[in-house]
């Protein structure tokens, strides 16, 4: 079983739409989970970060976490076709230092 | 504040030969990770420094190394290339190693982009 598990799309979703992206994880003792974007030929960067069960909101971006579920989403709201892009979860082991989990990602493309 | 710088950003090598890629971590940041990132395997962790200690190491065999210097600029060297260490090669600061469990969040740079031919 893999450490990080997410749907590798393709994604389509309409400018404008809202972008749902699923992640799960397999350690129960993970405590720290990120969402990162890349684009084609570019490094990861970095745009949520949650530690805490529930919701969190930057701009047009929602991440939300369920431990008990081991499960964790992003939202893009109002998607511009710059959102296309894969979009990676990442998530820290519970006694692995520093080290962090890749999904494999999760491609997106925003249609105007 | 200047990000994670990673040099070279290319590299053409063949086989058998070694490989050694550098990395500067954001101002600040003591700990610095590497990651092999290929087309069907992903991001893969290969290892962590902090305070020019190995924290924690991937599943790689012993051609990869890596150190770290006291200004928490990292190496990382490649022996015996073989044809499937080409990849992306992503250096990623952080401000700290760990807290009470969690981490801190990691930053990339550009990275290496090294063919063996």
């Amino acid at each position: 079983q893999k450490e990080v598990e997410q749907n590798s799309g393709p994604l389509s979703v309409p400018e404008g739409a809202i972008a749902s992206l699923n992640c799960t994880y397999s350690d129960r003792g993970s405590q720290s989970f990120f969402w990162y974007r890349q684009y084609s030929g570019k490094s990861p960067e970095l745009i949520m970060f949650i530690y805490s069960n529930g919701d969190k909101e930057d701009g047009r971006f929602t991440a939300q976490l369920n431990k008990a579920s081991q499960y964790v989403s992003l939202l893009i709201r109002d998607s511009q076709p710059s959102d296309s892009a894969t979009y990676l979860c990442a998530v820290n082991g519970k006694d692995t230092g520093n080290q962090f989990y890749f999904g494999t990602g999760t491609s997106l493309t925003v249609i105007p | 504040k200047a990000g994670v710088t990673q040099t070279p950003r290319y590299l053409i090598k063949t086989r058998g030969q070694q490989v050694t890629l550098s990395c500067s971590p954001i101002s600040g940041h003591r700990s610095v990770s590497w990651y092999q990132q290929t087309p069907g395997q992903g991001l893969q962790f290969l290892f962590e420094y902090f305070s020019e200690t190995q924290r924690n190491k991937g599943n790689f065999p012993g051609r990869f190394s890596g150190r770290q210097f006291s200004n928490s600029r990292s190496e990382m060297n490649v022996s015996t290339l073989e044809l499937g260490d080409s990849a992306l090669y992503l250096c990623a600061s952080s401000f700290f190693a760990r807290r009470q469990g969690t981490s801190y969040e990691q930053y990339f740079g550009p990275g290496t982009r090294l063919t063996v031919t």
